[in-house]
């Protein structure tokens, strides 16, 4: 069965580094999105990402944050320095259409902000 | 803002019993709602949704039921089995059309006792 497949599952890096967050939709669908989850908190909504661009972004999803998907299979989120509150579970997900909110999701990258 | 509210942290029911998952919201342009099972370690995988012009939709053990006018829905299981404990997210969507983010509850873990 297609899934959805993050790298890495886990990531230790110090405050201020860089840190890309790699993923692999399923083969066919046309819709990208990363969400989070802090620790004992609610997933959060970061990006959607259609047709090559950023369809929708939340508030959390600053200038520090961004998407990319440089060679049409693998879907990358960057931050660009990192912070202690970035700390947090990256869920990588994908959708064939955009209309149900079904979505298929990665099990995850832990983020660790030291 | 909780715009999705799940009001129960966790929940322990007899196996073979009912289990029901309560999920109210609050932003009347919610097209569609769905319920999340999450293991530990694992990401989110989709098991039902409700388009906002239903009040049931109902997929083997697992019904949801819309209450738009108090909006609130909940999930129900029936015949609870030991492996249904997992943490539950209710979530919405199509609020702001298009590949819009999924708004999600903060969950609530289901206990399955033997």
């Amino acid at each position: 069965e297609p899934e959805v497949t993050q790298t890495p599952s886990h990531q230790v890096t110090q405050m201020g580094q860089e840190v890309i967050l790699r993923c692999v939709p399923i083969s066919n669908h046309l819709y990208f999105y990363w969400y989070r989850q802090i620790l004992g908190q609610k997933v959060e909504f970061l990006v959607s990402f259609y047709n090559n661009e950023i369809s929708e972004k939340s508030e959390i999803f600053d200038d520090q944050f961004s998407v990319e998907r440089p060679d049409g299979s693998n879907f990358t989120l960057k931050i660009r320095s990192t912070k202690l509150e970035d700390s947090a579970m990256y869920f990588c997900a994908s959708s064939f259409g955009a209309d149900t909110g079904e979505l298929f999701f990665g099990e995850g990258s832990r983020l660790t902000v030291l | 803002d909780q715009q999705v509210k799940q009001n129960s942290p966790s929940l322990r029911v007899q196996e073979g019993r009912i289990s029901i998952l309560n999920c109210d919201y609050t932003n009347s342009m919610f097209d569609y709602f769905l319920w999340y099972k999450k293991y530990p370690a694992e990401g989110p995988t989709f098991l039902i949704s409700i388009s906002s012009i239903k009040d049931k939709n109902e997929d083997g053990r697992f019904t949801v039921f819309l209450n738009k006018s108090a909006k609130h829905l909940s999930l129900h299981i029936v015949p609870s089995q030991p492996g249904d404990s997992a943490v539950y997210f209710c979530a919405a969507g199509g609020a702001g059309g298009g590949a819009d983010g999924l708004t999600f509850g903060k969950g609530t873990h289901l206990i399955i006792q033997p």
